[in-house]
């Protein structure tokens, strides 16, 4: 099956610092890409969809200066979280469609999820 | 909006006993329904997906069948093994192309 690629499988950081979670497609090109929040014993929320060359979609309540987007290429996504304070220590994982926009009829590919803890 | 449950929250079972999870979605304008299993700090990996014309979609030990019109679906899991411990997690695929998940089934196989 299709391979995602998620890196940092895990960071800590300092309080107000920035921190990039990558998201690769290696052997599928992936217009769409999903971004996912999930904290301990439940489910995946999910936080935007990242399309190939514009604008993410975010989900209401997830706040878009925050949480930046980037899917700069077909393979290729970013999620920062910028300024991360620790109520933002969570498990993020990263989703990509090998048939397009739509998932009716596609499943999907998950990351190996990026365990975050700010300090 | 669409919501999804998975009851029971955790099950644990001897080793050999089969395995009954259950899915239920309050929506049933789905495009299809999907299993996934996730090992603890892990991603999810797909197990089966489910179209909404279809009744069942089985693989190796695994079948998993989908009453659209009442909103439910049922994984099961024959002669479970202690590698079988991990959360399953079922999701629907509906109108706005999401995924909703269920809150996910924690399943310990005791050897």
């Amino acid at each position: 099956g299709a391979v995602v690629s998620q890196h940092p499988s895990w960071v800590i950081c300092k309080s107000g610092t920035s921190v990039k979670i990558e998201c690769r497609s290696l052997d599928f090109q992936a217009t769409t890409m999903f971004w996912y929040r999930q904290f301990p014993k439940q489910s995946l929320m999910l936080m935007a969809t990242s399309n190939e060359g514009s604008k993410a979609t975010y989900e209401q309540g997830v706040e878009k200066d925050k949480f930046l987007i980037n899917h700069a290429s077909l393979t290729l996504s970013t999620l920062t979280v910028t300024s991360a304070h620790p109520e933002d220590s969570s498990f993020y994982i990263c989703s990509a469609s090998a048939g397009g926009l739509s998932l009716a009829n596609e499943k999907l590919f998950f990351g190996s999820g990026t365990q975050l803890s700010v300090l | 909006k669409q919501e999804v449950t998975q009851i029971p929250a955790a099950l644990s079972v001897p080793e050999g006993e089969n395995l009954v999870l259950n899915c239920s979605f309050t929506d049933s304008a789905i495009y299809n329904l999907q299993w996934f299993r996730q090992d603890p700090g892990k991603g999810l990996t797909s197990l089966l997906l489910i179209q909404s014309s279809q009744r069942e979609q089985t693989s190796g030990r695994l079948n998993a069948s989908l009453d659209k019109s009442s909103g439910r679906s049922t994984l099961y899991i024959a002669a479970s093994q202690p590698g079988d411990s991990a959360t399953y997690l079922c999701a629907v695929v509906a109108a706005g192309n999401k995924l909703t998940f269920g809150g996910g089934t924690r399943v310990l196989v005791k050897p």
